[in-house]
């Protein structure tokens, strides 16, 4: 079974300070990797992929990860917090089930604070 | 605008009351998804339907049951509402292709008191 753990329940960073939000991956084969964003009250939104392409993903609002295998990690990285990130990061694998289903496994969320 | 969406955004209901909850997609997608997030906001898949036909049935009381009358829609109905079922409830879908993350409706706050 593919899984993900998450490092971190929560992160505090000052504003204008890198983040870092810490992702290791359980897979028998490559996985596909997702990282999701959670507002307070909100649902989720998709902040980027990894599917076997390039290593150094690219996500939205300035959000970047980088698949490494060998580490089996998945670390989300932003070069400057910014108020508006605080919220909750869901690292996720991704499974297909039989029958056509992508079978998405979460982890238990970090917290992101992001103080003045 | 394209999206996934729920009905209702909250529910308050008293237990042993039968609810449910509604989701639509306008994405054109063929599969769709139940998850439950709990107070510690941890999410879980409860089940997918492709096309109509049910395909992921996690561990889930009896009580629950979806239904899925065309690939726009799955709705998620729940018999004898207990205290423990007070959750937020995700509706989801993808196209049925592995890799693919999917897009998530806004969420229903379920409290049973």
């Amino acid at each position: 079974a593919q899984s993900v753990t998450q490092l971190d329940s929560h992160v505090s960073v000052s504003e204008g300070t890198p983040v870092l939000l810490r992702c290791n991956y359980s897979s028998s084969y490559s996985p596909s990797l997702f990282w999701y964003v959670q507002h307070p009250n909100k649902g989720l939104q998709l902040l980027l992929k990894y599917t076997s392409a390039a290593t150094l993903v690219k996500g939205i609002n300035g959000f970047e990860a980088e698949f490494k295998k060998s580490e089996t990690s998945f670390h989300l990285t932003k070069p400057s917090a910014h108020m508006s990130d605080a919220a909750e990061y869901f690292c996720v694998v991704s499974s297909w089930e039989e029958g056509g289903g992508n079978k998405l496994t979460f982890g238990t969320g970090t917290q992101l604070k992001v103080e003045l | 605008d394209t999206a996934v969406s729920q009905t209702p955004k909250y529910l308050v209901t008293q237990m042993g009351n039968d609810k449910s909850i509604k989701c639509e997609q306008n994405l054109g997608h063929d599969t769709m998804y139940w998850y439950k997030q709990d107070s510690k906001k941890f999410l879980k898949i409860m089940f997918s339907y492709n096309n109509k036909e049910l395909i992921i049935n996690e561990t889930v009381p009896n009580r629950f049951s979806p239904k899925s009358p065309d690939k726009a829609h799955l709705n998620l109905h729940i018999n004898s509402l207990e205290l423990g079922d007070s959750a937020v409830y995700f509706c989801a879908s993808s196209q049925a292709t592995p890799g693919l993350g999917y897009t998530f409706g806004s969420g229903t706050r379920l409290t049973v008191v």
